[in-house]
């Protein structure tokens, strides 16, 4: 079965320093991956998804995730973290046999000034 | 703003009770896809209807049920409700009929609680 594990439930940076999120993923199949952020009462809005094409995928804002099947890792990074960036994001991982989106248990991302 | 819109935003109700939350999704999407949001359970997928029929049924109690209209909008209907029942309800929308390739847009969400 296809699942997703966030490996820290929080992050804190400091404005203007590297943000990194882990993100490991088990799948009998190569996968699709997303990562979504959610502000605080807002909805989900996706930030990037890698559906096999390059392994280093580019999304809004700055973010972008690499793919490494050996490590069956998809962390998402951003050179400088903004004060807007605070919020959860989640990484999701297909699942082709039931059609659906499995999300993980989300990261939440501090930004100190 | 993802252009999924969804009523009410807040629900306050009580043990027992009836509800009805709205979907409306983006202009041209055919596919409605519900998630419900807790502390304890995170997000889980709930339901998927791609124009008109059901898809994909996720970790839908029987208490729950949804539709989708000829004009696309979709309703979840929540009964007997309980207290674990309160948590942030998701709808989300895509073009296509696929759940995984496609990308879904998630509306702002209704915020159920029951009292």
């Amino acid at each position: 079965a296809q699942s997703v594990t966030q490996l820290d439930s929080h992050v804190s940076v400091s404005e203007g320093t590297p943000v990194l999120l882990r993100c490991n993923y088990s799948s009998s199949y190569s996968p699709s991956l997303f990562w979504y952020v959610q502000h605080p009462n807002k909805g989900l809005q996706l930030l990037l998804k890698y559906t096999s094409a390059a392994t280093l995928v580019k999304g809004i804002n700055g973010f972008e995730a690499e793919f490494k099947k050996s490590e069956t890792s998809f962390h998402l990074t951003k050179p400088s973290a903004h004060m807007s960036d605070a919020a959860e994001y989640f990484c999701v991982v297909s699942d082709y046999n039931t059609d659906k989106l499995i999300f993980g248990t989300g990261t939440r991302l501090q930004v100190f000034p | 703003d993802s252009g999924v819109t969804q009523t009410p935003k807040h629900l306050i109700t009580a043990t027992g009770q009836r509800v009805t939350l709205r979907c409306s999704p983006r202009s041209g999407d055919l596919s409605v896809y519900w998630y419900q949001q807790s502390l304890d359970q995170g997000l889980q997928f709930l339901i998927h209807y791609y124009n008109g029929e059901e898809r994909a049924k996720g970790n839908i109690l029987e208490r729950f049920s949804a539709q989708q209209f000829p004009d696309l909008h979709s309703e979840l209907n929540l009964s007997s409700l309980e207290l674990g029942d309160s948590a942030l309800y998701f709808c989300a929308s895509s073009v296509g009929a696929s759940g995984v390739t496609d990308t879904q847009y998630f509306g702002p969400g209704t915020r159920l609680t029951v009292l």
